[in-house]
């Protein structure tokens, strides 16, 4: 079991371009989150898929974030046109699906947009 | 809403003593679960221990236990016998146990350092 995989571990992105950050959840998981991490904010949830339905994206900024989960073996977190207030290390997680599972987090993908 | 809060920053304490970490958290909810997460120098986060708001005794995995303290929406995280590996964040977590509610709401962290 290699964990949650997250690539890139590391992106530098132009302020103004886009940016594709990939997650493939542990297999046998039904629930996959995404979390935003900054120094001022904390952990931030962005949202979640419950057996690859989108089921709260409460926490998405609405222009320019978007996320998908096309298969059970992989979701990914778009953001266009990133902006300097993006950078963050963002964070994907999977759990079985219970409400008292524990998530699995990755590694992160840590963005610096410049 | 629900909201965790952690006031401590950061705890220094010397080696192979014991450690609590506070928490606390609001919620409408009579049924909820309580997380404890660790996060490495790397930014690793680790799932350490879990308390279930049903259950009256404090949940226990080896060197971490926890006092929870339900009429005070309290749940401490004790470290006994600390170790230098111990040092890290700490986040605590909550998620309410209703429909839907599946997402975790994490408190700011507290920074553990244990010195030698």
């Amino acid at each position: 079991n290699a964990g949650v995989i997250q690539t890139p571990r590391h992106k530098v992105t132009g302020k103004g371009q886009e940016a594709t950050l990939w997650c493939e959840p542990i297999s046998g998981h039904s629930a996959v989150f995404w979390y935003r991490q900054t120094i001022v904010q904390g952990l931030e949830f962005l949202t979640y898929f419950r057996n690859q339905a989108p089921i709260d994206d409460s926490g998405m900024p609405k222009e320019r974030f978007s996320a998908q989960m096309p298969n059970q073996s992989h979701s990914t977190l778009k953001i266009q046109s990133t902006q300097p207030q993006d950078s963050a290390v963002y964070l994907c997680a999977s759990s079985l699906g219970a409400r008292n599972s524990d998530y699995t987090f990755g590694s992160g993908t840590r963005l610096l947009v410049i | 809403a629900q909201k965790v809060t952690q006031t401590q920053t950061s705890i220094s304490v010397m080696e192979k003593t014991t450690v609590t970490m506070d928490c606390v958290y609001e919620t409408r909810d009579s049924s909820y679960f309580l997380f404890w997460y660790k996060q490495t120098a790397s930014g690793e986060i680790v799932f350490l221990i879990r308390q279930d708001s049903y259950k009256k005794e404090n949940a226990t995995e080896g060197h971490y236990s926890l006092n929870f303290q339900k009429p005070k929406s309290s749940i401490g995280l004790i470290i006994t016998a600390t170790q230098i590996e111990d040092s890290a964040v700490y986040f605590c977590a909550m998620r309410e146990n209703t429909e839907g509610a599946d997402r975790l709401t994490f408190g700011k962290g507290t920074q553990l350092i244990i010195q030698p």
